[in-house]
């Protein structure tokens, strides 16, 4: 059983399109996040959701609108896609590890790479 | 914030300890360390953390200065499955659960 999986994993589309990512963790936690890989391989945290809520959103377009329809399950739609919007996509969630123990891991998914032409 | 300085790479022989170091100097008391790694092409793994006495699993073992100014994650028998970036981080003090991701270190494995 995969922990936390994200669809799809390859997606090619053109510019100015709309494109979705879907990901689910079956581990019960209650945090996910979206973080983006770009070429230079550095990984930058974009959402973070807290049991529906969102907790992060860090400067990203607004053409980026995450969706949690539950705790299980966090989509990243994009609108109007862009050339720098090629990227590795990927989905993690995480358990506050005790009560304010400060520790915090992070299950990721595969990744979802998204070429834009 | 707390950031981390790891070298950009490093090269091991396949079955010897592979000692990964990472400075991160401006650690506040209580962050955690974290050490994460990420064989080409996949997810980020996770593979140990600490908060100030060194630790140990399946994996790998995390040593951290009393100082908690650096750490090193030691891969006690590495093989070449381990030929990963590695990743040093500690999470950003009164974010939530927010982690800055530097460069890492580009371990390869050699037979």
């Amino acid at each position: 059983d995969t922990a936390v999986s994200q669809t799809p994993k390859y997606l090619v589309t053109q510019m100015g399109n709309d494109k979705s990512i879907k990901c689910e963790q079956n581990l019960g936690h209650d945090t996910m996040y979206w973080y983006k890989q770009d070429s230079k391989k550095f990984l930058k945290i974009m959402f973070s959701y807290n049991n529906k809520e969102l907790i992060i959103n860090e400067t990203v377009p607004n053409r980026f609108s995450p969706k949690s329809p539950d705790k299980a399950h966090l989509n990243l739609h994009i609108n109007s896609l862009e050339l720098g919007d090629s990227a590795v996509y990927f989905c993690a969630s995480s358990q506050e590890e005790g009560l304010g123990s400060g520790a915090n891991v992070l299950t990721f998914g595969a990744g979802s790479r998204l070429t834009v032409l | 914030d707390a950031k981390t300085t790891q070298p950009p790479s490093m090269d091991c022989a396949e079955g010897r300890a592979a000692n990964l170091p990472c400075n991160h100097s401006t650690i506040s008391g209580n962050e955690y360390v974290y050490w994460y790694r990420q064989i080409h092409s996949q997810g980020p793994q996770y593979i140990i953390h600490g908060l100030k006495n060194n630790e140990t699993n399946e994996m790998a073992s995390l040593i951290i200065t009393e100082d908690r100014k650096s750490s090193t994650l030691i891969l006690p028998h590495a093989t070449l499955r381990d030929t990963a970036v590695y990743y040093c981080i500690v999470r950003v003090s009164g974010s939530n659960y927010q982690l800055i991701w530097g460069a890492g270190t580009k371990l390869i494995i050699k037979p």
